[in-house]
């Protein structure tokens, strides 16, 4: 079955306790990315990777590092997690066709007290 | 920044009725993307258009595209229950990156 998996689904932290959110897609996708989303803003982009080793900027990148190092993982990594990094967290994975659609894994919410 | 923009932010009808829900955005897009959530749950996709088409219907789903005016609609036809999510418009553009708007809050009342 096609899919995208995240892990842990649940954690609650404290400030400044480094963490990472693992996330592995089974479909061989070229790109995969990261999202937040807080209510009344949608899904926001972290961070996103075309290709193995290749890793750009989304739109709230500060705060957050990732990388790329197979083909099938992209894991999440706050080094030094602060309250407002409390949020939803969705990975996404797709090829690179132009017609090619976006799966989702299952979300991670994190609370950072 | 956010490209797509979803309007309205919430609506609510009663089962049977139409749902239309509209997006705009601001730069060239290879395609445009409907997405679905459930409270707290992973994002669903439901239907993609691409640049060159107007329309595409999937089942009770009906997606235009305007390119001129940088809009799409959704529309969801003799709604149920079951609808009752939120909606997101993505838009894909030239470089591969997706942008999503906040969604619009869809009701369908029993």
């Amino acid at each position: 079955e096609a899919q995208v998996t995240q892990n842990p689904r649940y954690l609650i932290t404290v400030t400044g306790k480094k963490l990472t959110v693992t996330c592995s897609q089974n479909m061989n996708h070229e790109y995969m990315s990261w999202y937040r989303q807080d209510p009344g803003l949608g899904l926001r982009q972290i961070y996103y990777s075309m290709n193995v080793e290749v890793t750009d900027k989304g739109d709230v990148p500060e705060g957050y590092k990732v990388s790329r190092k197979e083909k099938r993982n992209f894991p999440l990594i706050l080094e030094s997690p602060s309250p407002n990094q409390t949020s939803l967290y969705f990975c996404a994975s797709r090829g690179l066709g132009y017609t090619d659609t976006q799966y989702f894994g299952p979300g991670t919410r994190l609370t950072v007290l | 920044s956010q490209q797509g923009e979803e309007d309205p932010q919430a609506l609510s009808i009663q089962e049977g009725e139409n749902a239309t829900m509209n997006c705009s955005y601001k730069t060239s897009i290879n395609n445009l993307q409907w997405y679905r959530q459930n409270s707290g749950r992973g994002l669903v996709h439901l239907i993609l258009i691409r640049s060159n088409e107007r329309e595409k219907h999937s089942g009770r789903l009906r997606v235009t595209l305007d390119t001129s005016k940088k809009s799409s609609s959704l529309l969801i036809t003799a709604s149920r229950a079951a609808d009752t999510a939120s909606y997101f418009c993505a838009t894909d553009a030239y470089n591969n990156d997706m942008r999503f708007g906040a969604g619009t809050r869809l009701t369908v009342k029993p």
